[in-house]
């Protein structure tokens, strides 16, 4: 069975304070690895994709990071506008596309 | 920048009533899901459809439910008789898959369903 576990599950920052959240995670063959942004209420919002461990990808203040068991998002100098809950998924290769989610790193950036 | 779209945003029944929510996939996109998220916890897969018929489905997408493409722009979820504990946000998503690797898939803003 696919497990996706985010830590930590909450984390307050002040504005300016770069720090890391982590997704680990259990597949029978990774077809893909995705971070999505979700704001209170919203569906999730697509951030990256990434494939093959020792990738990066970067957006703005964001930098996301693979091993082949774990990711990191990488939050540097962040804002209050980041505050959200950041979604993890894995897509394994067995399946039909279908994504496995972590529960989320909720995230508060304070002024 | 295409999206997808989904209503109604937000629907109250009755337990036993059956409930429709439709989805507008990207255009051009071939695969399509439906996911639901419980208040509180992590968004789980139910269905993916292509090609007309179910790719797969989770142990959650039992015989209550159906999905359907009526026409070339919609996709539907139906719950034939709801349940309390089907109350949940039901987003659904659109990816384009040709290359046969795993490409993004597209969230809807969800449509929050509460049963009574």
């Amino acid at each position: 069975e696919d497990q996706v576990t985010q830590s930590p599950e909450a984390l307050r920052l002040q504005e300016g304070e770069s720090s890391s959240l982590n997704c680990s995670y259990t597949v029978s063959g990774l077809r893909g690895l995705f971070w999505y942004r979700q704001d209170p209420g919203k569906g999730p919002e697509f951030l990256f994709t990434l494939y093959s461990a020792g990738e990066e990808k970067e957006k703005e203040r964001l930098k996301a990071t693979l091993t082949k068991k774990e990711s990191f998002l990488h939050i540097t100098a962040p804002k209050p506008e980041d505050s959200a809950t950041y979604l993890c998924a894995v897509q394994p290769r067995d399946g039909n596309n279908r994504l496995a989610f972590g529960k989320g790193n909720q995230v508060v950036v304070i002024p | 920048e295409p999206e997808v779209t989904q209503t109604p945003s937000h629907q109250v029944t009755q337990m036993g009533q059956e409930v429709i929510l439709r989805c507008v996939p990207i255009s051009n996109h071939l695969y399509f899901y439906w996911y639901r998220q419980i208040l509180g916890q992590k968004v789980e897969f139910l269905v993916s459809f292509y090609n007309n018929e179910i790719s797969e489905k989770s142990e959650i997408f039992d015989d209550q439910f159906s999905v359907e493409r009526p026409d070339g722009s919609n996709f539907t979820l139906k719950i034939r008789s709801t349940k309390l504990e089907d109350s949940a946000m039901y987003f659904c998503a659109s990816s384009d898959d040709l290359a046969g690797v795993g490409e993004t898939q597209y969230f809807g803003p969800g449509t929050r369903l509460l049963v009574l």
